[in-house]
């Protein structure tokens, strides 16, 4: 199985200020063939199911503001909103589909300051 | 629109059976692997398994092998989760997912819950 760890477990973030969060694979989920990486970021709120963020670690789903932004590769990801909002309070989850057991990292509470 | 309904979950004693189904509609059904995702009350989220878009090939995490099966009727639109041998580990909210391409669930839907108590 590939482990996903993230950190922090929570944050607060003043309003308009920077939150940044990070995912962390227990092997590499580049696939050295196309160059991908096959990880994703979802943002969930409470009561809802989760909703698609980021996908190839770095391409923003459709319709996703663009304070929000994914980077890395190999075993290192990061997620950044760029200017927190009232409405990304929510539990943020990275997860892999790069191995045949799909596999999501614990999750990263989100708050305001 | 692409919607996904599930239904069947409820209270079930420890040791019991339950089949959930998930109505899916707004997309080719048979042209994409579908998904099943749960999130135990106040925790995270956890995949349980894929199946392709034919049923040929069936993914499943370690918790759940030789007590869930995935199945799907294209011809319903519809995936199928037959849990059987419950736990009270296995009380969770279970999701109805659409992995876009065998990868990222790109829909989702509002889940039913399963409680597995005595």
């Amino acid at each position: 199985d590939i482990v996903m760890t993230q950190s922090p477990d929570s944050l607060a973030v003043s309003l308009g200020e920077r939150a940044t969060i990070n995912c962390k694979s227990s092997q590499s989920v580049l696939y050295s063939s196309n160059n991908k990486n096959y990880l994703a970021w979802y943002q969930q709120k409470p009561g809802q199911p989760p909703k698609l963020l980021i996908y190839w670690a770095s391409t923003r789903e459709s319709g996703v503001p663009d304070r929000f932004s994914g980077s890395g590769s190999g075993t290192d990801f990061t997620l950044t909103i760029s200017s927190l909002q009232a409405e990304d309070v929510a539990v943020y989850y990275c997860q892999q589909y790069y191995s045949t057991q799909f596999t999501f990292g614990p999750g990263t509470k989100v708050d305001i300051k | 629109e692409v919607q996904l309904v599930e239904s069947g979950g409820g209270l079930v004693q420890p040791g019991g059976s339950l089949r959930l189904s998930c109505a899916a509609s707004g997309f080719t059904f048979s042209s994409y692997w579908m998904s099943w995702v749960r999130q135990a009350p106040g925790k995270g989220l956890e995949w349980v398994a894929n199946i392709k878009q034919d049923g040929s090939e069936k993914y499943y995490v370690d918790s759940v092998k030789g007590r869930f099966t995935i199945s799907r009727d294209n011809a319903k639109n519809s995936l199928y989760l037959q849990m059987n041998s419950l736990r009270a580990e296995d009380t969770a909210v279970y999701y109805c997912a659409r992995p876009y391409s065998s990868g990222w669930n790109d829909y989702w839907g509002q889940g039913t819950l399963v409680t597995v108590s005595s």
